[in-house]
């Protein structure tokens, strides 16, 4: 069966220092990839996606990158935090496009 | 470019009364609707999808295109129901290449109470 992960689970940063959340998926190949954000108080926001391995779209301007190096890992990261980085960040795969599976989450804390 | 609205923040309600969470869209073409939902220390999940047409612990939603609506209701709602509830689109045909993407809304937080 399909699963998917995603670490670290909570992660405290100041402001201006690097971040990289990872995301890797098993029991699939090819999947779609997404990162979506739940910022305090609205909805979640769509980040960024990837059809395949190199291929990333970004969905809003901002202060985040997103990388592909393998199949089955994407990975969020940035050079330099800011305040409104904060958020809930989720990783989720689909294939064939029916479902959309999310992972556990990870809490993003920038002081 | 397409866009879900859930107006209600906060929905409190009392156990076995009926609960409806409003989910309205716009977008041009013809969207496929989702309600999403998300327990407490769990995973956001799907909880039913307009094109099945399905019941799922109770829950009902209905697409009504006339008023770009995807209401989800339940007759008799549970404590175990209370949890996040989102609504997304998804803009059809599925392509993979285009990424078949969801949107979602802001989110509607269900308490029930005893």
């Amino acid at each position: 069966s399909q699963t998917i992960h995603q670490w670290p689970a909570t992660l405290v940063q100041p402001v201006g220092s690097p971040l990289s959340l990872e995301c890797t998926v098993e029991g699939t190949s090819n999947p779609n990839l997404y990162w979506y954000r739940q910022a305090a108080g609205r909805g979640l926001q769509l980040l960024f996606y990837s059809v395949g391995i190199g291929q990333i779209s970004s969905e809003v301007p901002q202060n985040l990158s997103a990388s592909r190096p393998q199949d089955r890992q994407f990975i969020l990261s940035s050079k330099k935090l800011l305040l409104s980085d904060s958020g809930f960040y989720l990783c989720a795969w689909s294939y064939s496009g029916n479902t959309i599976y999310f992972g556990e989450g990870s809490w993003l804390t920038v002081v | 470019a397409q866009r879900v609205t859930q107006p209600e923040k906060l929905l409190s309600v009392f156990k076995g009364a009926p609960v409806e969470l409003k989910c309205n869209y716009s977008y041009s073409g013809s969207p496929e609707l989702f309600w999403y939902v998300q327990y407490s220390r769990q995973r956001l999940q799907l909880l039913l999808r307009h094109i099945s047409r399905e019941s799922i612990k109770g829950f009902t939603a209905d697409l009504n295109k006339g008023e770009t609506s995807f209401h989800l209701k339940k007759p008799f709602a549970q404590e175990e129901d209370s949890a996040m509830y989102y609504c997304a689109l998804r803009v059809a045909p599925l392509i993979k290449a285009a990424g078949n993407k969801l949107t979602f809304g802001g989110g509607t937080r269900v308490l029930v109470k005893p």
